[in-house]
């Protein structure tokens, strides 16, 4: 049972919209910062987004961030094909001797 | 570059111990925390520990408290997860990631290293 609650999975044909929610509490997204992850099959785990809407170089703007409360969101636009991934929030939690926790990801199928 | 290199796939048999290894080049190691992150198959990312090398502060999720050690060694920029007493459920891959500070996200990711524990 992860801290943070995504969705498991979301699906959208390809040139749509789709977004990703991931829900906690006053003790991990209330008071930090969230960022999120996108999982290729087989590969490591990469950076989309990183204090709740900024994007590192070389993320292109489809990719989106926001939070408000408790709960944050991603958005992507304009949907590819190679955009089929597992996506991961992530944020700190004061609340379990003070860590690192992710969400329990959310399957994105592009239609 | 920045780069964080892991040390290759293990084969191991319950009850042996295991040391992995991420070398970070291309920053300055001591000035970032490094985690550990275990992903076990088919399932999701875990946090199991972040250490900041500069002054080898260590922190562990609760669920691998005493069944982990992470540590660092910054004369030669890396960080290690070993267990001493393997079970078949460690079989996982683990990567190992870069973070800016702790409320910023891993921004530079390992590799992975998958660990087999089968007898």
């Amino acid at each position: 049972q992860s801290v943070l609650t995504q969705p498991p999975s979301v699906s959208a044909a390809p040139g749509q919209k789709v977004t990703i929610s991931c829900s906690g509490s006053s003790s991990n997204i209330g008071n930090n910062y969230v960022s999120w992850y996108q999982q290729l099959p087989g590969t490591a785990p990469k950076l989309l987004i990183y204090e709740n809407n900024k994007r590192p170089s070389g993320i292109p703007d489809r990719f989106s961030g926001s939070k408000s409360g408790t709960s944050a969101t991603l958005g992507i636009t304009g949907l590819q094909t190679g955009d089929e991934a597992v996506y991961y929030c992530g944020t700190w939690d004061s609340s379990l001797s003070a860590l690192v926790v992710f969400g329990g990801g959310t399957k994105l199928t592009v239609l | 570059e920045v780069q964080l290199v892991q040390s290759g796939a293990e084969v191991k048999k319950p009850g042996e111990s295991l040391k992995i290894s991420c070398k970070g080049s291309g920053y300055s190691f001591t000035s970032y925390w490094i985690g550990w992150v275990r992903q076990m198959p088919g399932k999701g990312l875990e946090w199991m520990g972040i250490i900041y090398p500069g002054n080898s502060d260590i922190t562990y999720s609760p669920s691998f408290q005493g069944q982990v050690t992470i540590s660092a060694d910054k004369s030669i920029s890396t960080a290690y997860l070993r267990w001493n007493n393997l079970k078949a459920s460690d079989t996982a891959m683990y990567y190992c990631a870069r973070l800016p500070s702790l409320n910023y996200g891993a921004d530079y990711w390992g590799q992975g290293t998958l660990v087999t524990v089968s007898s």
